[in-house]
């Protein structure tokens, strides 16, 4: 149960694209369409931003999205805001039934 | 809207034992399944345990198997963690969590409580 490997941090201008990797093995990420991320603000718990790779918790979000190919999935941050700055975690279903976390990113809005 | 309330934490010796609760309202708690997550003074998360909603199938992190048990009462719409032979490195925030689904398969965690802290040190 190795977590999954994300960047240590991402920054990027406002009005920028930014893109977050999660890279796992065959046994989680490469096997299922089962990926989540959620964002994370200092003092904060964890809020679900994407669920199943690419659909969003709360209907259409035209800045965050969700994409997965082969053992890595990715999350884009599209016209980054200052609200954006916060931590990225990536998650997946593991064979066997467990879950398992990246390691994290956070993300700096210049 | 989904409340969820962690309580049992505190500061413990290496060896001992806790037992951490989550009273949860706003969904039909019956209906889904739970997970535990703590995460480090470092920042990173960990997920630790999760229980099917009928509390068929319970699944640990290699980390605390053997050494943490996940229970629920449908009842009274709450979930537990009983900690045993706890080590500093158990030292974190624990979350309480709502899946998405039944069981433990879907990968989402919809929500989240506000954690206990879990400090553990002679």
């Amino acid at each position: 149960q190795s977590a999954l490997t994300q960047p240590a941090s991402v920054s990027g201008s406002p009005g920028q694209s930014i893109t977050i990797s999660c890279t796992g093995t065959s046994s989680d990420v490469g096997s299922f369409s089962l990926v989540s991320w959620y964002q994370q603000h200092p003092g904060k718990a964890p809020k679900l931003i994407i669920f199943e790779v690419t659909k969003w918790p709360s209907g259409p979000s035209s800045r965050f999205s969700g994409s997965k190919s082969g053992n890595t999935a990715s999350l884009t941050i599209s016209g980054l805001q200052a609200e954006d700055e916060a931590d990225y975690y990536c998650c997946s279903y593991v064979r066997g039934g467990t879950y398992v976390f990246g390691t994290g990113t956070q993300v700096t809005v210049l | 809207e989904d409340h969820l309330v962690e309580s049992g934490g505190g500061l413990v010796q290496p060896g001992r034992s806790l037992r951490l609760s989550c009273v949860a309202s706003g969904f039909p708690f019956e209906n889904h399944a739970m997970h535990w997550v703590r995460q480090f003074p470092g920042k990173g998360l960990e997920w630790v345990s999760g229980l099917g909603a009928n509390r068929d199938v319970a699944a640990y992190a290699d980390s605390v198997k053997g050494r943490f048990t996940i229970s629920r009462d449908n009842a009274k719409s709450s979930l537990y963690l009983q900690m045993n032979n706890l080590r500093p490195e158990d030292t974190a925030l624990y979350y309480c969590g709502r899946d998405r689904g039944g069981l433990v398969d879907t990968g989402t965690i919809e929500s989240w409580g506000q954690g206990t802290l879990v400090a553990v040190s002679s």
